[in-house]
């Protein structure tokens, strides 16, 4: 099993559309999450960071559900500038050292 | 303006040849650490640094080498670099440790042929 796995989609979805993307994990001593936005060819850049009470950032939302260690991602009303590929990130101390482990990504195209 | 710095953007080399890929940071940050990302496998920790003088191995530290003299540097060296190396790679820093938000180079493309 990966350390992080999420649907690689693509999510192809239109306009204004809600998209909710999942992103599961397997150790359970993990300690931060995080969802990064990467757009094609270009660096991965935070969109925002997950807390046990759920958080949200305008349209965006991020839930984190430790008893069944996954964390999600909703997007509402989805924008043209929202195609890119989201990665879920998890982050702890794994054997006596800090542990980063990327998901490979969920690819989310919205349509016009 | 709060960058992470990497050079060269694009590079391609000969087996063997050993190459250095370079990454500043401006921001004061404790933490670097370098990644590769390839098709279907996502970025892959290959070694980080808490702080000045002090590196760990990451997911795939094989055939790389890393130092951290300054604080704001951050070098990846390949001594013997091989075609499974063709990859993007990409710096990083945060604050402190990973459990902070990542700022990430702009990445650099190697071409081992």
């Amino acid at each position: 099993r990966k350390e992080v796995e999420q649907d690689p989609g693509p999510f192809n979805v239109p306009e204004g559309a809600t998209v909710a993307f999942n992103c599961t994990y397997s150790n359970s001593a993990s300690q931060s999450f995080f969802w990064y936005r990467q757009d094609c060819r270009k660096e991965p850049k935070l969109l925002m960071s997950v807390y046990s009470s759920g958080n949200e950032d305008g349209r965006f939302t991020a839930q984190l559900n430790r008893a069944s260690q996954y964390i999600s991602l909703l997007i509402r009303d989805s924008k043209l500038s929202d195609s890119a590929t989201y990665l879920c990130v998890v982050s702890g101390n794994s054997g006596g050292y800090q542990k980063v482990t990327f998901g490979t990504g969920t690819k989310l195209q919205v349509i016009p | 303006e709060a960058q992470v710095t990497q050079n060269p953007r694009y590079l391609i080399t000969v087996t063997g040849k050993k190459l250095t890929v370079t990454c500043s940071q401006n921001m004061n940050h404790e933490y670097m650490s370098w990644y590769r990302q390839d098709p279907g496998l996502g970025l892959r920790q290959i070694y980080y640094s808490m702080n000045v003088e002090v590196t760990d191995k990451g997911d795939v530290p094989e055939g790389y080498k890393v130092s951290r003299k300054e604080k704001r540097n951050f070098p990846l060296i390949l001594e013997s670099p091989s075609p499974n190396q063709t990859s993007l790679y990409f710096c990083a820093s945060s604050l402190w440790g990973s459990n902070t938000e990542a700022f990430f180079g702009q990445g650099t493309r190697l071409t081992v042929v």
